[in-house]
């Protein structure tokens, strides 16, 4: 596609539940980013990807969280035993690469833990 | 501890009107600035961008100001129009073009433009 495709769009999940978020980035996009945005908040950096190597993964706020990119194209944000401060719209974010800060961002998974 | 501010959550202009949108950040490692676009349900959108080396950008209606011994940034849109209602991310990096690349946000200013 044209752009960056995000799925689901909305996800409400059980506290103790494990969830996958899926990112398809724009073809030929060398860089991939996950971004965490709280209410009010503006996105804070999860994790980033060259390829299919997880070459940052600072931003992760707990061992609960897990991100792959296992054929350098798609990836998946997984968490496991979701928290209600879990809560948040996760975004993901393609570029050429990395150097250049014009990224695409996708229109966001919306997670509410419950 | 914040490290790109956005100190007005909010900003009511009139249409054709000039809009400035501030963003103040504390890193001086900071060397490439940029502004988003966001509507609601939707991811941001790349609007501007400025590299350390300038002090000033323009596309369109769009001009980035950077003053870096205040450290301070500011969108200028003119003339508002009622599609520039959003909210307005200032995001900076470090080492542009080098080993970082991860954006700091700011929390987002909200523009409304009345027409």
């Amino acid at each position: 596609g044209a752009g960056v495709s995000q799925s689901p769009r909305y996800k409400v999940a059980k506290r103790g539940q494990d969830v996958a978020l899926r990112c398809d980035p724009i073809s030929g996009h060398v860089s991939l980013f996950w971004y965490q945005q709280a209410l009010g908040q503006g996105p804070e950096f999860l994790t980033y990807f060259q390829n299919e190597a997880q070459l940052d993964k600072s931003g992760l706020p707990s061992d609960r969280f897990f991100a792959e990119r296992p054929e350098g194209s798609v990836s998946t944000l997984k968490i496991q035993r979701t928290q209600q401060e879990d809560s948040a719209v996760y975004l993901c974010a393609s570029s050429l690469s990395r150097g250049l800060g014009g990224y695409t961002f996708g229109s966001g998974t919306r997670l509410t833990v419950v | 501890d914040q490290q790109v501010k956005q100190n007005s959550p909010s900003l009511s202009v009139q249409e054709g009107r000039i809009s400035i949108l501030n963003c103040d950040y504390t890193n001086s490692m900071f060397d490439y600035f940029l502004w988003y676009k966001k509507y609601p349900a939707e991811g941001p959108t790349f609007l501007i961008s400025i590299s350390s080396i300038k002090d000033k950008n323009e596309d369109g209606r769009f001009t980035v100001f950077l003053n870096k011994s205040a450290k301070h940034l500011s969108l200028h849109i003119v003339p508002s129009q009622p599609g520039d209602s959003a909210v307005y991310f200032c995001a900076a990096s470090a080492g542009y073009g080098g080993s970082q690349g991860n954006l700091i946000f700011g929390k987002g200013t909200k523009l409304s433009v009345k027409p």
